[in-house]
């Protein structure tokens, strides 16, 4: 299993908001920032939030990141129907010397 | 523009050695990490490991240490994921990638296309 834990899948319809959670311990998102991915089917993973709340050039305001001690969520605002997809947290874990997955949440728009 | 293209999909039978590639362009090639991550069929992400193409320092997520070989040639901007013999448990998408900031391992915004590698008698 993922060092990362996340809810396998969740839903929403459009227009809603729906948040992602990911949880770790302290010698990964207690002790570091938190990056989150989203991967649309059949393509590679793609940057979405970077320093636990940072959006790259190019991400909707729609999604955000935050942290609170050793857990993590993404929360996604006015749900789209391209928003459908596998989201997946990572974090560097001090015990492991390397970055860590969770499991991956598989969002479904209803 | 700042891509990493990866070698084609490979159909190997166990026991055999593969190695495939991951060439960057676009940006200096040998000062930033390239890591590399495992997606086994209708599965999750996982990190196999990272490789510094400038001197070489390879580190190996505890799951594949052994398992795997990362290599890099940075005259030609090139990465290397290899097996010496392949099980079917290896059959899985593999990706390169690049992380956004020069000398750092966590937030990876260029990714390759993939490697569709199968391994099957």
């Amino acid at each position: 299993q993922s060092v990362l834990t996340q809810t396998p899948s969740t839903s929403g319809t459009p227009g809603q908001r729906v948040t992602i959670s990911c949880s770790g311990s302290s010698s990964n998102i207690g002790g570091s920032t938190v990056i989150w991915y989203q991967q649309l089917p059949g393509t590679a993973p793609k940057l979405l939030i970077y320093d636990t709340d940072q959006r790259p050039s190019g991400v909707p305001d729609r999604f955000s990141g935050s942290k609170s001690g050793t857990s993590a969520s993404l929360a996604i605002s006015g749900l789209q129907s391209e928003d459908e997809a596998a989201y997946y947290c990572a974090a560097w874990d001090d015990s492991l010397r390397g970055p860590v997955f969770g499991g991956g949440t598989k969002l479904t728009v209803l | 523009e700042v891509q990493l293209v990866q070698s084609g999909a490979q159909v190997k039978k166990p026991g055999e050695s593969l190695k495939i590639s991951c060439k960057g362009s676009g940006y200096i090639f040998s000062t930033y990490w390239i890591g590399w991550v495992r997606q086994m069929p209708g599965k999750g992400l996982e990190w196999m490991g990272l490789i510094y193409p400038g001197d070489s320092d390879t580190r190996y997520s505890p799951s594949f240490r052994g398992q795997v070989t990362l290599s890099a040639d940075k005259s030609i901007s090139t990465a290397y994921l290899q097996w010496s013999r392949l099980k079917a448990s290896d059959t899985a998408m593999y990706y390169c990638a690049r992380p956004s900031t020069v000398g750092t391992t966590d937030a990876f915004d260029i990714w390759g296309q993939g490697t569709m590698v199968i391994v099957s008698s």
